[in-house]
């Protein structure tokens, strides 16, 4: 059974980088009918999109973060990271990676992390 | 952007109660729609693709419908592990977003 796990530091700094690595045990990691994403969620509020990457390192980022943000791969470890720089209080939030599976008719995240918390805050 | 508007954001229901919860989408998105179910303190979890499709080991309670930019969501018959909010997400282009959200919450 496939489990994502993110971890990460849990407060960061105002104007500094938040890094968190999602580390995926179980299942197939490769496979081209996966897109590895991140996802983020304010308290209280929406789910937020952030941007995903293929087994093969291609990426795609939300526009409303695309200048800040990079997720990076290692097929060798079955892990995948997400780095967001300039932070402010905006950025804190419970932030989950999860699978994005398409195959045929299927398009969705079928798999989550169980999230983890980000303060940004001096 | 895609924008996804979900109604009401938040509801109060008795067990063995029908919901609905209706999602509207700013432009066509063919039948690219999911729906996701979170309780307190954990993640999203996947209840229904494409529009109307169940995922594997999700209860038959659970339905949705629509095409194009109007889609619907409802549980036949409420239960207690059912009260949680509930997440419309669109997959017809990029950024893909969610819906606000709808609480569902106990009557």
């Amino acid at each position: 059974q496939v489990q994502l796990q993110e971890s990460g530091p849990g407060l960061v700094k105002p104007s500094q980088t938040l890094s968190l690595t999602c580390s995926v045990s179980g299942g197939y990691f490769s496979s081209g009918n996966y897109l590895w994403s991140w996802i983020r969620q304010p308290a209280g509020k929406e789910l937020e999109w952030i941007g995903h990457i293929s087994p093969t390192g291609n990426t795609n980022y939300n526009p409303s973060l695309k200048s800040r943000v990079t997720i990076s791969i290692d097929t060798s470890k079955k892990l995948y990271s997400l780095k967001v720089t300039s932070v402010t209080a905006a950025d804190t939030a419970v932030y989950y990676c999860a699978r994005r599976l398409f195959a045929g008719d299927y398009d969705a995240f079928d798999i989550w992390g169980q999230g983890t918390k980000v303060t940004v805050s001096s | 952007d895609i924008q996804m508007t979900q109604s009401p954001s938040s509801l109060s229901a008795s067990v063995g109660d029908r919901v609905t919860i209706t999602c509207q989408a700013s432009q066509d998105i063919s039948n690219y729609l999911n729906w996701y179910q979170q309780k307190p303190g954990k993640a999203p979890k996947l209840l229904i693709y494409d529009a109307s499709n169940l995922e594997t080991g999700v209860p038959s309670r659970f339905s949705g419908s629509g095409f194009g930019t109007d889609f619907s969501f409802t549980i036949n018959g409420l239960q207690p592990e059912d009260f949680a909010a509930y997440y419309c997400q669109h997959h017809s282009d990029l950024p893909l977003t969610f819906g606000g959200g709808t609480r569902v919450e106990i009557k």
